[in-house]
């Protein structure tokens, strides 16, 4: 059972663009919700986390949306650039239990 | 060290050897995970540890797998005849634990089973 479901699989932008992707999970108990960048031969770097207590987080260019009754939450990049290009990771985990739930990642390419 | 580091960062073993992965989290840091990380399949959850409790196993696939944490710091995750399917990169990370949920990552051990 997948307990959080990120879409698309691939995203590809162009320099200056929006890029957008999506995740949706399952556990009404999640209450922190990150996501990772992970560039080729690295592991997973926190890039931003939201808690259901608020609905949007902003950090320079990159904007974390929350939906708690959608069971939704988005990543934003605004003005994506070359540089951004990586995977990303959205996760979830609970109270009580530190273990994060990461989506299957989606492959973005921000092309120059 | 300043961050999480693990060892061997590529390994290659024929099936049926047994391999082991180091881990050695950042210092200080109480909480200690592994996940698998296979092409388009994200991130896994193979096992945790948080300071001296019992960890949480409910991620490894299969008896082949255990690992362990000797002194509360480095881990070994230990893979024991291993099969063509085992082949992925293998992550740890590690956390503050209680209150904390950021997880610093390693940059992976690349296992390939031939």
């Amino acid at each position: 059972q997948q307990q959080v479901k990120q879409s698309p699989q691939s995203l590809i932008v162009q320099k200056g663009g929006i890029s957008i992707i999506n995740c949706a999970y399952e556990n009404t108990a999640f209450d922190y919700f990150p996501w990772y960048q992970q560039f080729p031969g690295k592991g997973p770097a926190l890039l931003i986390a939201i808690r259901p207590d608020v609905s949007e987080k902003k950090e320079g260019r990159f904007t974390i949306s929350f939906n708690k009754s959608a069971k939704q939450f988005s990543l934003h990049i605004m003005d994506s650039q070359p540089g951004d290009s990586a995977t990303y990771f959205c996760a979830a985990s609970k109270g009580g239990s530190y273990i994060p739930t990461f989506g299957r990642g989606t492959s973005l390419i921000v092309h120059p | 060290g300043a961050g999480v580091s693990q060892s061997p960062s590529n390994k290659v073993t024929e099936k049926g050897k047994d391999v082991e992965l180091r881990c050695d989290p950042i210092s200080g840091h109480t909480a200690l995970y592994w996940y698998r990380q296979s092409l388009g399949q994200g991130l896994e959850f193979l096992i945790y540890f948080q300071g001296n409790s019992a960890p949480d196993k409910s991620g490894l696939p299969s008896d082949r797998f255990s690992a362990e944490r000797t002194g509360g710091s480095v881990s070994t995750l230990t893979i024991q005849r291993t099969q063509q399917e085992d082949s992925a990169v293998y992550l740890c990370a590690s956390s503050r634990g209680l209150g904390n949920t950021e997880a610093f990552f390693g940059q992976g051990t690349r296992l390939t089973v031939v």
